[in-house]
């Protein structure tokens, strides 16, 4: 069984679109979290959220919002899209915080805006 | 600029030999690391972690050295084989971050 699921893994869509990615986690994590890797395969954090709190990395822009329907679930999504948003965005969770546990990633989806 | 880097972008090794993937990290204060095994098209994959309180951890075929002292991790993959081909990420986490520091990567390559 698949431990961390995302949906599509691969987007192309145009510029000025709204999009949302799907993950799912069926590990009974309690935190989840969003990542996005650039084309030189740099990974930087996104979001982290519980059900408790949902901690924002500053540089991301608010057309991002992560939408948590419950605790196994935590979805993305993206408003007006723009070239810069081109990437492969990964799901992750943790048992509990996100710095002291690891993280367990999921298989990527690849978002590509015309 | 990011606190976690590595030395070397790319490593090429032959097939059977072992390879060190080398991180420094620049917040003393991260207790947490771990290093992540990233494959063409997939996300990354544990491989091992470390916690601060220790200086070196073993699993199959793979080692973690900690150097608190340098702020330097290590990780050794013993008698290397094709499918150890991949981008190796380090990870800090800890010391205040709201979650783990990713460093840039380094692109394992295996020659037969």
């Amino acid at each position: 069984d698949t431990a961390v699921s995302q949906t599509p893994k691969y987007l192309v869509t145009q510029m000025g679109n709204d999009k949302s990615i799907k993950c799912e986690q069926n590990l009974g994590h309690d935190t989840m979290y969003w990542y996005k890797q650039d084309s030189k395969k740099f990974l930087k954090i996104m979001f982290s959220y519980n059900n408790k709190e949902l901690i924002i990395n500053e540089t991301v822009p608010n057309r991002f919002s992560p939408k948590s329907p419950d605790k196994a679930h935590l979805n993305l999504h993206i408003n007006s899209l723009e070239l810069g948003d081109s990437a492969v965005y990964f799901c992750a969770s943790s048992l509990r915080g996100p710095t002291t546990d690891t993280q367990y990633f999921g298989p990527g989806t690849r978002l590509t805006v015309l | 600029g990011e606190s976690v880097g590595l030395h070397l972008p790319t490593l090429s090794v032959q097939e059977g030999d072992n390879s060190i993937i080398n991180c420094a990290y620049s917040n003393s204060a991260s207790d947490y690391f771990i290093w992540y095994k990233q494959e063409s098209g997939k996300g990354p994959q544990f491989i091992i972690d470390i916690r601060s309180n220790m200086d070196k951890r073993q699993g199959q075929r793979v080692t973690v050295l900690l150097n608190k002292t340098v702020k330097h991790l290590s990780l050794q993959i013993a008698a290397t084989q094709p499918g150890d081909s991949a981008v190796y990420f380090c990870a800090e986490g800890g010391g205040g971050a709201d979650g783990l520091t990713f460093g840039k990567g380094t692109h394992l390559i295996i020659q037969p």
